[in-house]
């Protein structure tokens, strides 16, 4: 799988919209960028997934570049409860499936 | 049931004791993960399952881990003869696969081992 960059921390105003930036330049035409987070003391959330196109759901959205060199994820009206260890990970999905693997992730911090 | 369950969710046992992690993944789901998380650190893979496929176990630090699933059911991740470094959060992870699908995977809230 190919290899993210993200950085490491972030802050966001509350009720402000966080763009959190993905570096994934080595990506193969069927690797698919999938965003989780995790808030302290839990296992990991399942936010978005996308292989070209932006894609919307009810937490977030997710734009890929039309190289699909990078991508952003958008929590729009950030809360407290946003305050998470947020993953890019790009993956190859087929038949026999695939792990995930994690990177260090984004820190995001979200003040009042 | 509605999530994936891990059992049980703390757990704390003196060095050289073996111990026994359980997991019930989503109902329907074909695809199981153990992740490991140290304190502080970030998820680290240990093995997977696939319906009846032999299960990738890359990530399965030594020979004292081992894990069992019988079918698309539980799942057992057992550590002998516990050491120190081997405290941390024991996370499993379940999703569905198929031909052109593609799922997120959906974790368990972990169990926490500390060995003493």
């Amino acid at each position: 799988d190919a290899k993210t960059t993200q950085p490491t921390s972030m802050d966001c105003a509350e009720g402000r919209a966080a763009n959190l930036p993905c570096n994934h330049s080595t990506i193969s035409g069927n690797e698919y960028v999938y965003w989780y987070r995790q808030i302290h003391s839990q296992g990991p959330q399942y936010i978005i997934h996308g292989l070209k196109n932006n894609e919307t759901n009810e937490m977030a959205s997710l734009i890929i570049t039309e190289d699909r060199k990078s991508s952003t994820l958008i929590l729009p009206h950030a809360t407290l409860r946003d305050t998470a260890v947020y993953y890019c990970i790009v993956r190859v999905v087929g038949t026999s499936g695939s792990r995930l693997t994690f990177g260090e992730g984004t820190q995001l911090t979200v003040n009042p | 049931g509605a999530g994936v369950s891990q059992s049980p969710s703390n757990k704390v046992t003196e060095k050289g004791k073996d111990v026994e992690l359980r997991c019930d993944p989503i109902s329907g789901h074909t695809a199981l993960y153990w992740y490991r998380q140290r304190l502080g650190q970030g998820l680290e893979f240990l093995i997977y399952f696939q319906g009846n496929s032999a299960p990738d176990k890359s990530g399965l630090p030594s020979d004292r881990f081992s894990a069992e699933r019988t079918g698309e059911s539980v799942s057992t991740l057992t550590i002998q003869r516990t050491q120190q470094e081997d405290s941390a959060v024991y996370l499993c992870a379940s999703s569905s696969t198929g031909t052109g699908v593609n799922y997120g995977y959906t974790f368990g809230s972990g169990t926490r081992l500390t060995v003493v």
